[in-house]
Parts: C-alpha cells; structure tokens; sequence
C-alpha cells in the first residue's frame, strides 16, 4: 500500500541553525501539507502546497519557514533559524486533489525536532 | 477561529467494553474524519465522512457525521488491547481550503 515518507525520524539542532525536513508524497498525490504536533498537544496545519505554489498556510508559518518541492517526488520544509520553540513532530501528508473535495489526506510518520 | 472540542480526553476501559467519543464545533465543515495515533508515529486514517448525516463502518468502528454539520461521533466495538492509543477527529471546511483542524485527541487505554 504506498504511503508518505519522510526523513530522518528524528533530528536534533542548535538553536539558530537551518533544518530541512523530508517528505515524500504517495506518488499520484497533488496536494501536500506540512503539520506540527507539539509534544502532548494537538495537530496544528502549518502550509498546503499545490501545483508549485503555496495554496494556504497558517500563522504559525512565518518567514522562518519555506517549501519547496525541488523534484518530482520530494517536498521539503525549511527552517531558516530554529528557535527553542520549534521543537515537535512535524508530519507531512498528502492528497489526491480531486475536483468533487473528498479527497483524504494521508500522513507520514513524522519527523522529532529537537532545539537545544 | 475553526476549533473542534473532542471528549472525553481519556478513558480507562475494560476489554470487551464499547467505547465512545465525539468531537463538536460552532463551525461547519464538509469532511469529517477519524485518526488514531501511536506512541511517535504519524496519524493513521480510520474512517472518513463525506456528507451530513453519513453513517460509517470500517470493522468493529462506526462513525457519524452530524447532520448539523458540526459533530461528529466514532464508537468502536468490543474493544481490544491493540485499540490503545490517540483517537482524534479532525475536520475541513471548504471554504477554508484544505486544511484539517484536529481535536485535542482521547487517550484510550484498555484493560485486559
């Protein structure tokens, strides 16, 4: 059964370096997401991203983060500059984008940061 | 903003035991859906629900979605201790995009 990837399962940072995370989507899927998951608290939605561009995103997506989708099968996140804060799971998910809106979203094991 | 109130935050059940839980909102939403989520891995997808009122069943779970739009319920049967982890609901509203808005999850453990 394919599903989302991504790498590593666990990466540990100093505070005010640079973080990519890893994903890689179930292949006929259009629309990919990134989440967070604080440690003990809910999943929160981060950015969509869909046809090259982003499509939403959330406060919580400030200027210290980016994606990218660099090649047919990876999308990537980007921190520029960890802050103590940023530390929790990060997921990414995806979906098939179909016209009639019930396509589900399908996620990935996560990915631990860590900010020391 | 979306919120989704998921209750109850815990249970403690008994094998065998059926469990319920629901999650409500003041905001509408067009997909309902159910995940579970293991200790350091990502949500798994259980059931997902499409249209107001749509009753669903995958093995021993069953979840609605509210005919109100703004709830809805997952039961699982007969529970066993596999069953034990983080159930949480989550939800979308298309005009908001494609976003998910997740519950604060309920903590199932089983007794066997």
């Amino acid at each position: 059964e394919p599903e989302v990837t991504q790498t590593p399962s666990h990466q540990v940072t100093q505070m005010g370096q640079e973080v990519i995370l890893r994903c890689v989507p179930i292949s006929n899927h259009l629309y990919f997401y990134w989440y967070r998951q604080i440690l003990g608290q809910k999943v929160e939605f981060l950015v969509s991203f869909y046809n090259n561009e982003i499509s939403e995103k959330s406060e919580i997506f400030d200027d210290q983060f980016s994606v990218e989708r660099p090649d047919g099968s990876n999308f990537t996140l980007k921190i520029r500059s960890t802050k103590l804060e940023d530390s929790a799971m990060y997921f990414c998910a995806s979906s098939e984008a179909r016209a009639s809106g019930t396509d589900t979203q399908y996620f990935g094991p996560g990915t631990r940061l860590t900010v020391l | 903003g979306q919120q989704l109130n998921q209750s109850p935050q815990s249970m403690f059940i008994q094998e065998g035991e059926d469990v319920s839980m629901n999650c409500t909102s003041s905001s509408i939403f067009n997909t309902w859906l159910w995940y579970k989520q293991d200790p350091g891995e990502g949500p798994v997808l259980l059931i997902a629900l499409y249209k107001a009122g749509e009753l669903t069943s995958n093995g021993r779970l069953t979840a609605q979605f509210g005919i109100t739009r703004k709830d809805s319920f997952l039961n699982i049967s007969a529970s066993i201790p596999s069953d034990v982890g983080i159930y949480f609901c989550a939800a979308r509203a298309r005009e908001y995009g494609n976003k998910l808005v997740f519950g604060a999850g309920t903590i199932l453990r089983v007794k066997s």
